[in-house]
Order: C-alpha cells, then sequence, then structure tokens
C-alpha cells in the first residue's frame, strides 16, 4: 500500500470549480481505479484504467474526468457538473496474479465543498 | 445484473466473542475473493483472500470460507480484540477482458471491551 499515494489529503471546492486529485503508485501496476465513497457508504467506481492511455467509465463517471497519460499517475477531475463532490476519493492500482487481480488503495482524498 | 450482498450492516460483538460476516455473489465467474478491512478515515486494507479452487484459508485469528455452489463466502474472526472494530468490505473478481472487481456493502463491525 506505501507505494500509492494521494494528494491532497483534504481538498476544498468552491462552487463552480474544478479540482484535480492526484493518484501516483510506483508498484508498476497495470490497472489503476477511481472510487466515491460517502458517509457510511460502500465504494462506488467512478473511472478505471487498465492500460496507458485508456480508460473507462465506471457506475458513477458523470461530472468526472480522467487521464491516463503515464503508467505510473491516474488524475481524476471533479469538474462543476458534478453538483454533490463531497465525499472521500479512494485511488486503487492492481497486481495480477495467476487468474486474479488484488486491488491495492491509496490512503485517500477528503473533499469538501465550501 | 452482477452484485455482492454483504450482511450484516453492523455487527457488535463482546470482546473475545467470535464475528461473523456473510457476502454472496450472483456471477459464477467470479474466481476470487478479497477481503478488505477499513478503520475509521483510513484506506481498505487487504487482509485475507481465497481463491475459487480451495474451501478454506486460515491466518491467525482471521478464516475465510467459500462455497462455490451455493456463490457465498464468509470471514470469521476468532477472539476479537478492540482493535478488530472497523468496516470490513468483501469483493467477488472474476476475468473479464480485463479484470472485474464488485465490492460489498461494506459490515461494520464494534468490539465491546
Amino acid at each position: 500500500d506505501g507505494g500509492i499515494t494521494q494528494s491532497p489529503k483534504y481538498l476544498f471546492r468552491k462552487e463552480g470549480q474544478n479540482v484535480t486529485l492526484s493518484c501516483e503508485q510506483n508498484l508498476n501496476h497495470d490497472a489503476m481505479y477511481w472510487y466515491r465513497q460517502d458517509p457510511g457508504q460502500g465504494l462506488r467506481l467512478i473511472y478505471y484504467s487498465q492500460i496507458v492511455n485508456d480508460f473507462q467509465k465506471g457506475d458513477i463517471a458523470e461530472g468526472y474526468s480522467v487521464s491516463r497519460e503515464k503508467k505510473e499517475s491516474f488524475p481524476l477531475t471533479v469538474t462543476s457538473a458534478q453538483k454533490n463532490p463531497t465525499a472521500f476519493y479512494l485511488c486503487a492500482s492492481s497486481i495480477i496474479q495467476g487468474r486474479a487481480e488484488t486491488q491495492y488503495f491509496g490512503p485517500g482524498t477528503r473533499l469538501l465543498v465550501l | 445484473g452482477e452484485n455482492v450482498e454483504q450482511h450484516p450492516s453492523t455487527l457488535s460483538v463482546q470482546e473475545g466473542d467470535s464475528a461473523v460476516i456473510k457476502c454472496t455473489y450472483s456471477d459464477s465467474a467470479s474466481n476470487y475473493f478479497p477481503w478488505y478491512k477499513q478503520e475509521l478515515g483510513k484506506r481498505p486494507q487487504l487482509i485475507i483472500d481465497i481463491r475459487s479452487n480451495v474451501g478454506e484459508k486460515k491466518d491467525q485469528r482471521i478464516a475465510v470460507t467459500l462455497n462455490k455452489t451455493a456463490k457465498h463466502f464468509s470471514l470469521h474472526i476468532t477472539e476479537t480484540q478492540p482493535e478488530d472494530s472497523a468496516v470490513y468490505f468483501c469483493a467477488a473478481s472474476k476475468r473479464a477482458g480485463g479484470f472485474k472487481t464488485i465490492f460489498g456493502a461494506g459490515t461494520r463491525l464494534f468490539v465491546k471491551a
């Protein structure tokens, strides 16, 4: 887990503002994921990327965008179109062992709206 | 659609007692079942996992069992301690082009001293 970092730890967004959350990994993992977690709730998949320069929408992609220009980095932008962005955002990357994939999570970014 | 159901949503036990969390999955192609522990404000951390060719796996006080026929798997924590208090997530994963992992909704475990 120490090989996946997220920044910042806390982020404040003003109305109408786009903000970008950073996720970096030095584990040489191919796949990376973004999840949103609301208080007392489970994990909802926003976007995922299985390889550089390719990414797919998850279950709640509206109001978010991503890029995957480098294997190590998978930044998430929360756009002004996301009307209720307050949540805990978790990035993950995964390792494939045999026929199974295990996801490992970053420490998270807590986004608050001012 | 594919889903993973997790029960109970909240579990309270006395220190020293056992705790059991159960999950049911819908996709019979799922072949890997990890369990994560998330402490308050922290990241989910992998605590144990099981593959579809194994029925049970143990690691000290925690164990996971898998019943492929019934499509359910369970986490067992024995001799619970206050530091076991956390939210536990199960997940089911399969190969689908890449891989697809679906998480349960989580169980909040309270261990009372």
